[in-house]
């Protein structure tokens, strides 16, 4: 039982290149999601789904792109890189979207944009 | 909207020193407050959990109450170790946000336990 799992652990992008963060969970979760963490900001919400085939936008979504065509996989895909997506990725599942469950991490992804 | 307020770091302590991390939050509903901690190089784990007033959360020495008359859910520890060096964050989920019961975070406190 891996848990959630992320890849790459570290990517160093350019301005306007594209990119997939994969993530996979294999907890049988319905609920996943996206954050980002910025220094002195917390975690924030980028996207999510609650189950496969749908998907919703976060607090901060512009730049982002996601999809859920099976219950595992929930990759995030930066379209055109910018110097303001420079962060740390976390993905987390949880069993379904009720507001008791606890939330699982993945270890993140460190991205810069150049 | 939503919004958790969480004690500024980093907080260095001795070992076994008395532990206070202060939060305090505003939502619209009655939400479900959590804390998480991150250890270096890892992603956020559950340290303990509140779901409603006057519920006690506890885990690994830590305990938070949820205090709805204060808004808040202030994590202690009586006695830290080393081990516990981590960045903490405070966490509500609002029930009212039903469909997405994301958790809005505080910034996190650094907490660096020194020998």
């Amino acid at each position: 039982n891996a848990g959630v799992t992320q890849t790459p652990k570290f990517q160093v992008l350019k301005t306007g290149q594209s990119m997939t963060l994969q993530c996979a969970q294999d907890m049988n979760h319905e609920y996943m999601s996206w954050y980002r963490q910025d220094p002195g900001m917390g975690l924030r919400l980028i996207h999510y789904s609650v189950g496969a085939g749908i998907t919703d936008q976060g607090e901060v979504p512009n730049g982002y792109n996601v999809s859920r065509s099976t219950t595992e996989d929930f990759p995030l895909r930066l379209l055109s890189a910018a110097p303001s997506q420079t962060s740390v990725y976390f993905c987390a599942s949880s069993i379904t979207s009720g507001p008791y469950n606890e939330q699982f991490f993945g270890p993140g992804t460190r991205l810069t944009v150049l | 909207g939503d919004s958790v307020t969480q004690m500024e770091g980093p907080v260095t302590l001795s070992e076994e020193a008395f532990l206070t991390i202060n939060c305090t939050y505003t939502a619209t509903g009655y939400p479900s407050l959590f804390w998480y901690v991150q250890y270096p190089g890892e992603g956020l784990q559950l340290l303990l959990k509140a779901t409603k007033a006057d519920d006690k959360g506890s885990n690994k020495g830590f305990e938070a109450t949820y205090r709805k008359e204060t808004t808040s859910f202030h994590l202690e520890k009586g006695s830290v170790q080393v081990s516990d060096s981590a960045v903490y964050f405070c966490a509500l989920s609002d029930p009212t946000n039903f469909g997405n019961e994301k958790l809005t975070f505080g910034t996190g406190t650094r907490l660096t336990i020194i020998p």
